[in-house]
Formats: structure tokens, sequence, C-alpha cells
């Protein structure tokens, strides 16, 4: 059974109409990260929840925002997708926020019109 | 700051070789974690190994081995009598307490019936 669920697995938007993301998982965990992934490229990470603790990457754009309302969920928000916003979009888990591996969801994969 | 290469973009194989992915690490930290992950086409990233900086025991489980060589920054990778079902893309990882998970670039394997 999926440990972290993402759906929907493909997503269609417009230039500028914002969009939301959504992950769930079912291991309890206290960490959840949303990663951007760009064609035959490494996956990047946009940022994390700590518990309720939000922890934003530099290089993140202003568009991009985050939601965790409970242990379970996390939501990724574009409030203004662009062409170059178009990606798989990987929401992972981890236990704690030291060296434990992570949990990936299968991705949701955004296009942009 | 963190740095993962894997020189090798993609590899073919037919079914039954062996074949072994690379990847070079930088970090200035002392304490490490070092990981493989496997993206098949599904999209979703699953874990394989780990390895802590302490730990340069070379270990085999399964068909996967991998070789851990901390003078030279190493740490690959190898499937034994591959597989079809093995082709997908391949991510070296480094994690630092505190650090967000640094992917490489990744190596696509395709394994030929």
């Amino acid at each position: 059974d999926a440990m972290v669920i993402q759906n929907p697995r493909y997503q269609v938007t417009q230039f500028g109409k914002p969009v939301t993301l959504s992950c769930s998982q079912t291991l309890n965990h206290n960490v959840m990260y949303w990663y951007q992934q760009k064609s035959s490229q490494a996956p990047k990470l946009l940022f994390h929840y700590y518990d309720k603790d939000f922890n934003n990457e530099a290089d993140t754009p202003d568009n991009f925002q985050s939601r965790r309302p409970n242990t379970s969920f996390c939501f990724l928000d574009i409030r203004s997708p662009g062409l170059g916003d178009a990606a798989m979009y990987l929401c992972a888990t981890s236990r704690t926020a030291t060296n434990e591996k992570l949990f990936f969801g299968s991705g949701t994969q955004l296009s942009v019109l | 700051a963190q740095k993962v290469t894997q020189a090798q973009t993609e590899i073919s194989v037919v079914e039954k070789e062996d074949v072994t992915l690379d990847c070079v690490y930088e970090t200035r930290d002392t304490t490490y974690y070092l990981f493989w992950y496997k993206q098949p086409p599904s999209g979703e990233l699953v874990f394989l190994i780990r390895r802590n900086s302490f730990d340069e025991q070379n270990e085999i489980s399964g068909r996967y081995s991998w070789n851990f060589q901390k003078s030279t920054s190493s740490f690959n990778f190898t499937i034994t009598a591959s597989q079809v079902v093995d082709s997908a893309v391949y991510f070296c990882a480094h994690k630092a307490a505190g650090n967000k998970l640094t992917f490489g670039g990744g190596t696509r394997v395709l394994v030929k019936p």
C-alpha cells in the first residue's frame, strides 16, 4: 500500500492560474518535503516542514508556497504558474530531519499551457 | 557546500550483464550519509541503500553491491546479473545532519532483453 500519496498524478493548468498539489502520508513522519524535478534533472528541494516549522530553500521562488494543516497532509501552492514551472513535483517524508532515508510519493506531473 | 557527481548519464547493457554506476562526492562534513535511490518510469524514487561516513565496509545485498572509498570520495553501486526491471534512473545522494539531501544528476540504466 502506498505510504506517501500524491494527487493528482497529472495536473494541467493555465499560465498564471493558481494551482494546488496535494500530498498525504500514512507513516506519521515528522518531516515532509517538496521537490521539483525537471526532465532529465535531479530533484531540487523547494522546502520542507519539520512538524509545523516551515523551512524554505533560499533559491525557491516566492511563487511557490506550502501549507501543512496537520501531520498527514501537505500542500504545494503555485500562485501564478509560468511555463518554466512545468515539472514533476515530488513529495517525500522522513521520520526525522537527520540522516534517515526519505520515502517518496509517485509525483504529480504539472503541465502549464 | 556538498556536491555529488555522476559522470555517466546513460548506460545500456544486455540482460544478465553487470552494471556499475559511479558516484563521486565533495563535502566538508566529517559525518555524513550517502544514499542510492532508484527512479523507475513510474516516477517514484525508491530507497536502495544508505551508508554512513564511518562505515567503509562494502556489502552485498542480493544483486546489489556497493563500494565506498572514503579516500577517493567515491560511492559506486553495482547491479549484478541485470534484469529488464532494473531499467531506471539511479541517483546517488549525500546528506549531513541539518543539511538537505543533495542528489547527483542521475544515471539512466537501460537493460535490454
